[in-house]
């Protein structure tokens, strides 16, 4: 079945840290998306990709990099420069303008 | 500014008890209006997508219906496998991203 993968689905970062989430799709949808989600507030908007090699900021891109490589990957690093990286992080892709998201499981990140 | 509210934060209903969410926005230009289920832990999942004014679609026991404020998302009958958080989005004309608005948390009793 086609779908979007996330991993790992839990994880915990040290003060300091770089940390890597994983974003494979085989839909074969060009465009995908890195949403950071936290309690009482709507998702938030952290990178896009329109195309491979090529990506663009979102609302809250500080303290987050990301690269792609191939049209199935989208991974987002935590960087250290992130002050508040607690959070659950939604990756998600869609077929073309006008269309709905497809949704990974999610990664849940906490600080430790 | 462009922006998505969504009523009531939480609702909860007993089961075969029919109601309504309500997704107001202000947008410049409306491209698409989204519905998105989501259960805790998980990620959302697509339901449905309006395009203007006007238009209604069902699935099962939803039917998501747009005017040119508002988008509501009507639950007929409900069971206890409806419960979970509904997220309305929309997109502006010309613009890449979606504004999410926070959902209405449903709880459907047995």
């Amino acid at each position: 079945d086609g779908g979007i993968t996330q991993s790992p689905k839990y994880l915990f970062r040290k003060e300091g840290q770089n940390v890597t989430l994983s974003c494979e799709q085989n839909l074969n949808h060009d465009a995908m998306y890195w949403y950071r989600q936290d309690p009482g507030q709507g998702l938030r908007l952290i990178y896009y990709s329109q195309i491979v090699n090529d990506f663009q900021k979102g609302d809250i891109a500080e303290g987050y990099s990301v690269s792609r490589e191939k049209k199935e990957s989208f991974p987002l690093t935590v960087t250290s420069a992130q002050k508040n990286p607690t959070a659950f992080y939604l990756c998600a892709s869609k077929a073309g303008e006008g269309y709905g998201y497809t949704f990974g499981s999610g990664t849940r990140l906490t600080v430790v | 500014e462009d922006q998505v509210t969504q009523s009531p934060e939480a609702l909860r209903l007993q089961e075969g008890e029919s109601s309504s969410l309500n997704c107001s926005y202000t947008v410049s230009g409306l491209r698409g209006l989204f519905w998105y289920r989501q259960d805790p832990g998980k990620g959302p999942e697509f339901l449905f997508t309006l395009y203007s004014a006007g238009e209604e679609k069902e699935k099962e026991r939803l039917k998501a219906t747009l005017t040119k404020k508002e988008s509501f998302l009507h639950i007929t009958a409900p069971k206890p496998e409806d419960s979970a958080t509904y997220l309305c989005a929309v997109q502006a004309i010309g613009t890449y991203k979606y504004i999410f608005g926070t959902g209405t948390r449903l709880k459907v009793l047995a």
